[in-house]
């Protein structure tokens, strides 16, 4: 089953805009994960934020991780035409035998140019 | 192209045939895990391994479901007596033993079941 949620479920925006995703999540969490996948294809690993931390940032992406409210927001700023994709956070259970990643039901964003 | 491969790209079947999907993980990656994805969902976790050793397996992993890693390199994962609701993508991913816990994926073995 699916760990949460992502909001919105899709996205629009236009070239040069920034874009803000969302993901809840249900359990206690070692760190959580955000995963870009193109169409068809598979998952590519953007960006990891640990329990401990608040704020990461790599390149134009912008994460944030808030425990106490069980969410997380993916920010990407000046979007690009390449940026369309489908967007899944991912949580690593505080269980440190496990290893699997629970993901998000996905945000699919589209650039226009 | 992250570097883990997947045989076939693409599997159509009729109900009830057995099928089997081949994982090619980065080589130095100890740990292999499976996961299943359908139209508009996110992957859902199937079985992983460490090595040669099955450590952890969904609940979603029936027993029509069997995954293996003989040699602790190359996996398969086989479903027998398939049926419709198996029709999805099947993702392998891997990661080093070492180091944090993001995941390499390949691109998937669409499997379609008539």
């Amino acid at each position: 089953s699916q760990q949460g949620e992502e909001d919105p479920q899709a996205l629009s925006i236009q070239e040069g805009e920034n874009a803000t995703m969302n993901c809840s999540y249900k359990t206690s969490i070692n760190n959580l994960q955000w995963y870009r996948q193109n169409s068809g294809r598979g998952l590519v690993h953007l960006i990891l934020i640990r329990s401990n931390e608040r704020e990461k940032h790599s390149g134009r992406l912008r994460v944030t991780l808030d425990t106490s409210k069980k969410s997380s927001s993916l920010l990407i700023t000046a979007s690009r035409a390449a940026d369309t994709a489908s967007y899944f956070c991912a949580t690593r259970s505080m269980d440190m035998g496990r290893r699997a990643l629970t993901f998000g039901s996905g945000t699919r964003l589209q650039v226009q140019p | 192209d992250t570097g883990v491969s997947q045989d076939p790209r693409h599997k159509i079947t009729k109900r009830g045939q057995n099928v089997t999907f081949r994982c090619d993980p980065i080589s130095e990656h100890n740990r292999l895990y499976w996961y299943r994805q359908t139209l508009g969902q996110g992957p859902e976790f199937l079985t992983y391994f460490q090595n040669e050793a099955q450590l952890e397996k969904s609940r979603l992993l029936s027993d029509r479901f069997s995954a293996e890693r003989p040699k602790g390199s190359f996996s398969t994962l086989e479903i027998q007596r398939t049926e419709q609701g198996d029709s999805a993508m099947y993702l392998c991913a891997s990661s080093p033993l070492a180091g944090a816990s993001e995941q390499y994926f390949g691109p998937g073995t669409r499997l379609t079941v008539t």
